[in-house]
Protein backbone atom coordinates (compact mmCIF):
# COMPACT_ATOMS: atom_id res chain seq x y z
CA UNK A 1 0.00 0.00 0.00
CA UNK A 2 1.31 3.37 -1.39
CA UNK A 3 1.71 5.64 2.18
CA UNK A 4 3.34 8.46 2.70
CA UNK A 5 4.76 9.32 6.14
CA UNK A 6 5.97 12.92 7.46
CA UNK A 7 6.95 14.19 10.92
CA UNK A 8 3.99 16.19 12.12
CA UNK A 9 6.25 19.07 13.35
CA UNK A 10 9.40 20.72 12.94
CA UNK A 11 11.22 24.26 14.16
CA UNK A 12 14.39 26.33 13.32
CA UNK A 13 15.45 29.72 13.62
CA UNK A 14 14.92 32.64 11.42
CA UNK A 15 18.30 32.56 9.26
CA UNK A 16 19.10 28.93 9.87
CA UNK A 17 18.26 26.16 7.13
CA UNK A 18 15.81 23.08 7.66
CA UNK A 19 15.61 19.91 6.39
CA UNK A 20 11.90 17.99 6.09
CA UNK A 21 11.78 14.35 5.32
CA UNK A 22 8.44 12.45 3.33
CA UNK A 23 9.16 8.41 3.72
CA UNK A 24 7.63 6.22 0.71
CA UNK A 25 6.38 3.04 1.73
CA UNK A 26 8.13 -0.04 1.07
CA UNK A 27 8.38 -1.13 -2.16
CA UNK A 28 7.81 2.64 -3.58
CA UNK A 29 11.21 4.03 -3.70
CA UNK A 30 11.23 5.10 -7.16
CA UNK A 31 8.24 7.56 -7.06
CA UNK A 32 8.36 10.74 -7.70
CA UNK A 33 6.85 13.26 -5.38
CA UNK A 34 5.75 16.64 -5.20
CA UNK A 35 5.95 19.06 -2.15
CA UNK A 36 3.58 21.76 -1.55
CA UNK A 37 3.37 24.55 0.92
CA UNK A 38 0.62 26.04 3.32
CA UNK A 39 0.96 29.28 4.83
CA UNK A 40 -1.62 30.14 7.38
CA UNK A 41 -4.93 30.47 5.63
CA UNK A 42 -4.32 30.36 2.23
CA UNK A 43 -4.38 27.59 -0.60
CA UNK A 44 -1.58 25.48 -1.09
CA UNK A 45 1.48 25.96 -3.56
CA UNK A 46 2.92 23.68 -5.70
CA UNK A 47 7.22 24.16 -4.48
CA UNK A 48 8.38 21.14 -6.73
CA UNK A 49 8.12 17.69 -8.18
CA UNK A 50 11.27 15.24 -6.59
CA UNK A 51 12.28 12.38 -8.33
CA UNK A 52 13.79 9.37 -6.93
CA UNK A 53 17.77 10.29 -8.46
CA UNK A 54 17.12 13.89 -6.25
CA UNK A 55 16.21 15.98 -9.63
CA UNK A 56 13.57 18.17 -9.11
CA UNK A 57 11.38 20.91 -11.07
CA UNK A 58 10.54 23.84 -8.75
CA UNK A 59 7.26 26.03 -9.69
CA UNK A 60 7.24 29.71 -10.71
CA UNK A 61 8.23 32.07 -8.50
CA UNK A 62 9.49 29.21 -5.94
CA UNK A 63 13.22 31.04 -4.29
CA UNK A 64 16.08 29.40 -4.79
CA UNK A 65 16.07 28.50 -0.68
CA UNK A 66 13.86 25.79 -1.60
CA UNK A 67 15.70 22.91 -2.73
CA UNK A 68 15.18 18.77 -3.40
CA UNK A 69 17.19 15.63 -2.65
CA UNK A 70 16.37 12.26 -2.61
CA UNK A 71 17.83 8.94 -0.87
CA UNK A 72 16.38 5.82 -0.71
CA UNK A 73 13.06 6.05 -0.32
CA UNK A 74 12.92 9.38 1.53
CA UNK A 75 12.51 12.44 -0.05
CA UNK A 76 13.50 16.01 1.67
CA UNK A 77 12.69 19.49 1.13
CA UNK A 78 15.50 21.85 2.51
CA UNK A 79 14.63 25.49 3.12
CA UNK A 80 17.66 27.42 3.70
CA UNK A 81 17.94 31.09 5.31
CA UNK A 82 14.62 30.70 6.71
CA UNK A 83 12.27 33.60 6.85
CA UNK A 84 9.36 34.15 8.85
CA UNK A 85 7.14 33.71 5.96
CA UNK A 86 8.33 30.06 5.59
CA UNK A 87 6.17 29.33 8.33
CA UNK A 88 4.04 26.89 7.40
CA UNK A 89 2.52 23.21 6.85
CA UNK A 90 4.06 21.25 4.11
CA UNK A 91 2.62 18.59 2.68
CA UNK A 92 4.69 15.80 0.06
CA UNK A 93 2.11 14.07 -2.56
CA UNK A 94 2.59 11.41 -5.31
CA UNK A 95 0.77 9.71 -7.96
CA UNK A 96 -0.26 6.07 -8.37
CA UNK A 97 -2.32 4.26 -11.46
CA UNK A 98 -5.51 6.03 -10.89
CA UNK A 99 -5.03 7.53 -7.24
CA UNK A 100 -3.11 10.56 -5.40
CA UNK A 101 -1.54 9.99 -2.02
CA UNK A 102 -1.12 12.58 0.39
CA UNK A 103 1.29 13.25 3.39
CA UNK A 104 -0.28 14.47 6.89
CA UNK A 105 1.91 17.35 6.45
CA UNK A 106 4.79 18.87 9.00
CA UNK A 107 3.94 22.11 10.52
CA UNK A 108 6.65 24.09 10.35
CA UNK A 109 7.75 26.84 12.83
CA UNK A 110 10.42 29.43 12.33
CA UNK A 111 11.76 30.46 15.67
CA UNK B 1 0.10 31.71 -17.92
CA UNK B 2 -1.68 28.56 -15.74
CA UNK B 3 -4.48 29.06 -14.24
CA UNK B 4 -7.15 26.88 -12.49
CA UNK B 5 -10.06 29.57 -11.34
CA UNK B 6 -12.83 27.84 -8.88
CA UNK B 7 -16.67 29.07 -8.46
CA UNK B 8 -17.41 31.22 -5.35
CA UNK B 9 -17.92 29.92 -1.74
CA UNK B 10 -21.40 28.36 -1.21
CA UNK B 11 -23.79 28.62 1.89
CA UNK B 12 -26.23 25.63 1.38
CA UNK B 13 -28.70 23.74 3.97
CA UNK B 14 -28.36 20.03 4.54
CA UNK B 15 -29.95 17.96 1.75
CA UNK B 16 -29.67 20.43 -0.76
CA UNK B 17 -27.48 19.78 -3.88
CA UNK B 18 -24.33 21.84 -4.87
CA UNK B 19 -22.01 21.95 -8.60
CA UNK B 20 -18.75 24.14 -7.78
CA UNK B 21 -16.44 24.25 -10.80
CA UNK B 22 -12.66 24.57 -11.96
CA UNK B 23 -11.70 26.09 -14.84
CA UNK B 24 -8.56 25.60 -16.16
CA UNK B 25 -6.88 27.96 -18.49
CA UNK B 26 -2.88 28.42 -20.02
CA UNK B 27 -2.35 24.63 -20.62
CA UNK B 28 -3.94 21.56 -22.54
CA UNK B 29 -6.55 20.70 -20.44
CA UNK B 30 -7.48 17.65 -21.68
CA UNK B 31 -3.63 15.93 -21.55
CA UNK B 32 -3.43 15.90 -17.31
CA UNK B 33 -5.45 14.69 -14.88
CA UNK B 34 -7.37 17.18 -12.08
CA UNK B 35 -7.78 16.14 -8.62
CA UNK B 36 -10.02 17.79 -6.03
CA UNK B 37 -8.88 17.70 -2.35
CA UNK B 38 -10.77 18.20 0.58
CA UNK B 39 -9.34 20.18 3.72
CA UNK B 40 -11.47 20.71 6.84
CA UNK B 41 -10.95 23.18 9.12
CA UNK B 42 -7.45 22.47 10.74
CA UNK B 43 -6.91 19.42 9.13
CA UNK B 44 -4.68 18.12 6.64
CA UNK B 45 -5.44 18.02 2.43
CA UNK B 46 -7.29 14.79 1.74
CA UNK B 47 -7.38 13.57 -1.67
CA UNK B 48 -11.54 12.50 -3.21
CA UNK B 49 -10.71 11.78 -6.63
CA UNK B 50 -9.20 12.65 -9.61
CA UNK B 51 -10.45 12.90 -13.64
CA UNK B 52 -8.69 13.14 -16.83
CA UNK B 53 -10.83 15.70 -18.96
CA UNK B 54 -9.32 13.94 -21.98
CA UNK B 55 -11.87 11.24 -21.45
CA UNK B 56 -13.56 11.86 -18.56
CA UNK B 57 -11.94 8.68 -16.72
CA UNK B 58 -12.70 9.20 -13.55
CA UNK B 59 -11.47 7.64 -10.26
CA UNK B 60 -12.35 7.94 -6.80
CA UNK B 61 -10.94 7.69 -3.29
CA UNK B 62 -12.71 5.05 -1.54
CA UNK B 63 -13.62 7.35 0.86
CA UNK B 64 -15.40 9.75 -1.04
CA UNK B 65 -16.89 7.30 -3.62
CA UNK B 66 -20.78 7.48 -3.41
CA UNK B 67 -20.22 10.61 -2.08
CA UNK B 68 -19.42 13.15 -4.73
CA UNK B 69 -19.07 13.16 -8.69
CA UNK B 70 -16.91 14.27 -10.49
CA UNK B 71 -17.31 15.28 -13.77
CA UNK B 72 -15.97 17.51 -16.85
CA UNK B 73 -16.54 19.50 -19.71
CA UNK B 74 -13.28 19.77 -21.87
CA UNK B 75 -14.95 22.03 -24.56
CA UNK B 76 -14.87 24.39 -22.29
CA UNK B 77 -11.89 23.57 -19.77
CA UNK B 78 -14.00 23.07 -17.11
CA UNK B 79 -13.93 20.39 -13.57
CA UNK B 80 -16.63 19.86 -11.83
CA UNK B 81 -17.73 18.45 -8.01
CA UNK B 82 -21.64 17.47 -7.26
CA UNK B 83 -23.21 16.59 -4.35
CA UNK B 84 -26.39 15.00 -4.72
CA UNK B 85 -27.30 16.00 -0.66
CA UNK B 86 -24.98 17.82 1.54
CA UNK B 87 -24.32 16.87 5.21
CA UNK B 88 -23.39 19.21 7.77
CA UNK B 89 -20.06 17.40 8.32
CA UNK B 90 -19.46 18.43 4.03
CA UNK B 91 -18.74 22.10 5.79
CA UNK B 92 -15.06 22.31 4.17
CA UNK B 93 -12.41 24.52 1.63
CA UNK B 94 -12.66 22.68 -1.49
CA UNK B 95 -9.69 22.94 -4.54
CA UNK B 96 -8.87 21.83 -7.55
CA UNK B 97 -5.29 21.09 -8.62
CA UNK B 98 -2.61 20.09 -11.74
CA UNK B 99 0.25 18.83 -8.99
CA UNK B 100 2.12 17.57 -12.29
CA UNK B 101 2.07 20.70 -13.63
CA UNK B 102 2.15 22.11 -10.10
CA UNK B 103 -0.99 24.37 -9.75
CA UNK B 104 -3.91 24.72 -7.59
CA UNK B 105 -7.34 26.23 -7.98
CA UNK B 106 -8.08 29.10 -5.57
CA UNK B 107 -10.76 26.95 -3.70
CA UNK B 108 -14.28 26.92 -2.40
CA UNK B 109 -16.02 27.27 0.59
CA UNK B 110 -18.75 25.52 1.21
CA UNK B 111 -20.69 26.00 4.25
CA UNK B 112 -23.41 23.38 5.19
CA UNK B 113 -25.92 25.03 7.77
CA UNK B 114 -29.05 24.37 8.54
Amino acid sequence: QLVLTQSPSASASLGASVKLTCTLSSGHSSYTIAWHQQQPDKGPRSLMNLNSDGSHSKGDGIPDRFSGSSSGAERYLTISSLQSEDEADYYCQTWDTGKWVFGGGTKLTVL
Amino acid sequence: EVQLVQSGAEVKKPGESLKISCKGSGYSFTSYWIGWVRQMPGKGLEWMGIIYPGDSDTRYSPSFQGQVTISADKSISTAYLQWSSLKASDTAMYYCANTVLGYWGQGTLVTVSS
